[in-house]
């Protein structure tokens, strides 16, 4: 079957650095997608990663590891407005999105 | 980024009525658009795929008589729940992309519509 793993919930304070992981194993791979969504809203796109490596993109940098099935979503300079749930979503051979529970993120003053 | 606008964001709708959900995307034309659902606390659950003029594809376990998907244009997709029950009481999100899946462009998300049946 197709699996992805991520902490339910993780805590963190305000200015500190954050990291969620996000493991998978799914029928192929073609790439791996992080979404942000506060409660009741929709998702927002944060970063897509096909190739190995880091991608950073102001506060927030996203890492692949395709021949471990692993991902990081980091979080620096923590803001109040960063609590959200944090989703892990994979491509999978079909090209379909396999998606993640999420993790919910509390930032505490 | 491109924007894709869901209407309406909230609906209370009574037992046995029909509910239209629409997905446009303003700036940019969709070729395909996603149907997903949301429990609470839960993941996004993929109810199905619609390309442009063909007919959606939905996901095992969706029933397609009860959620239609019309997607008659490359900027609107239209969900209907129709003889909306209790239990079909959940937060239905769109999402659109330009290219087919295949090709792995960014989809963009609507607003969400939150969908309580009474």
């Amino acid at each position: 079957g197709q699996n992805i793993d991520q902490p339910t919930e993780m805590t963190a304070t305000e200015g500190a650095i954050v990291q969620i992981n996000c493991t998978y194993q799914t029928s192929g791979f073609n790439g791996l997608f992080w979404y942000q969504q506060h409660a009741g809203e929709a998702p927002t796109f944060l970063s897509y990663n096909v190739l190995d490596g880091l991608e950073e993109k102001g506060r927030f940098s996203s890492f692949l590891s395709r021949s471990k099935g692993y991902s990081y979503l980091l979080l620096k300079e923590l803001q109040m407005k960063d609590s959200a749930s944090y989703l892990c979503a994979v491509v999978d051979s079909n090209y379909q999105l396999i998606w993640g529970a999420g993790t919910k993120l509390i930032i505490k003053p | 980024g491109a924007v894709v606008s869901q209407h309406p964001s909230r609906v209370i709708c009574k037992s046995g009525t029909s509910v239209k959900i629409e997905c446009r995307s303003l700036d940019f034309q969709a070729t395909t658009m996603f149907w997903y659902r949301q429990f609470p606390k839960q993941s996004l659950m993929l109810m199905a795929t619609s390309n442009e003029g063909s007919k959606a594809t939905y996901e095992q376990g969706v029933e397609k008589d009860k959620f239609l998907i019309n997607h008659a244009s490359l900027t609107l997709s239209t969900l209907t729940v129709t003889s909306a029950h209790p239990e079909d009481s959940s937060f239905y999100i769109c999402s659109a992309s330009r290219g087919p899946p295949e090709m792995n462009t960014e989809a963009f998300f609507g607003q969400g519509t939150r969908l309580t049946v009474v």
